[in-house]
């Protein structure tokens, strides 16, 4: 089993829809989570970090799931420049030999007018 | 600088030349990383640094592949006799420092293109 897992999509919606994504991981002992964005052929971005609790910033609302595993994304009245590649950041905080942060391969979203 | 800092943005070389990329970090922010991305691919991660020291280089795809840090600031990542197969765009990322809540700056990349 992959350590970071997502559908790598593409989801195609129409604007104004809401969209969820999943990401899956495999370490029980990973501390932190993130959703990074990366718009076409630009680097990626810090979008928001996961908490326990859930947290929500404007139109876009972090779940974490401890017991699944899983951490989700959902993004509500989706706009035209929310089309990009949502990439799922999982902290396992023993400083293996990628250091902390394992990137899963991202879930490509498109919304279209 | 405010960010992270990559140069050349693009590198066009010839099959077996070598070829130097350089990072930037954001000022006091001990942690760098290499990674690749190939057109419509996911990132791989290559090697980090904390400070100057890389804890684990296996990610480095070969061994033509060789990174430095010094100064706890510039890398630099040299590719040796570049293949075709290593045509990509190479992303550098720094944060404050290794741990549970770490964050990553990436800069724009270099895009590689080996002929």
């Amino acid at each position: 089993r992959k350590e970071v897992e997502q559908d790598p999509g593409p989801f195609n919606v129409p604007e104004g829809a809401t969209v969820a994504f999943n990401c899956t991981y495999s370490n029980s002992a990973s501390q932190s989570f993130f959703w990074y964005r990366q718009d076409c052929r630009k680097e990626p971005k810090l979008l928001m970090s996961v908490y326990s609790s859930g947290n929500e910033d404007g139109r876009f609302t972090a779940q974490l799931n401890r017991a699944s595993q899983y951490i989700s994304l959902l993004i509500r009245d989706s706009k035209l420049s929310d089309s990009a590649t949502y990439l799922c950041v999982v902290n396992t905080d023993y400083g293996g030999s990628q250091g902390n942060l394992i990137f899963g391969k991202g879930t490509k979203l498109s919304v279209k007018p | 600088g405010a960010g992270v800092s990559q140069s050349p943005s693009n590198k066009v070389t010839e099959k077996g030349k070598d070829v130097e990329l350089r990072c930037d970090p954001i000022s006091g922010h001990t942690a760098l990383y290499w990674y690749r991305q190939r057109l419509g691919q996911g990132l791989e991660f290559l090697i980090y640094f904390q400070g100057n020291s890389a804890p684990d280089k296996s990610g480095l795809p070969s061994d033509r592949f060789s990174a430095e840090r010094t100064g706890e600031s510039v890398s630099t990542l040299t590719i040796q006799r570049t293949q075709q197969e290593d045509s990509a765009v190479y992303l550098c990322a720094s944060s404050l420092e290794v741990g549970y809540n770490e964050k990553l700056f990436f800069g724009s990349g270099t895009q590689l293109s080996v002929l």
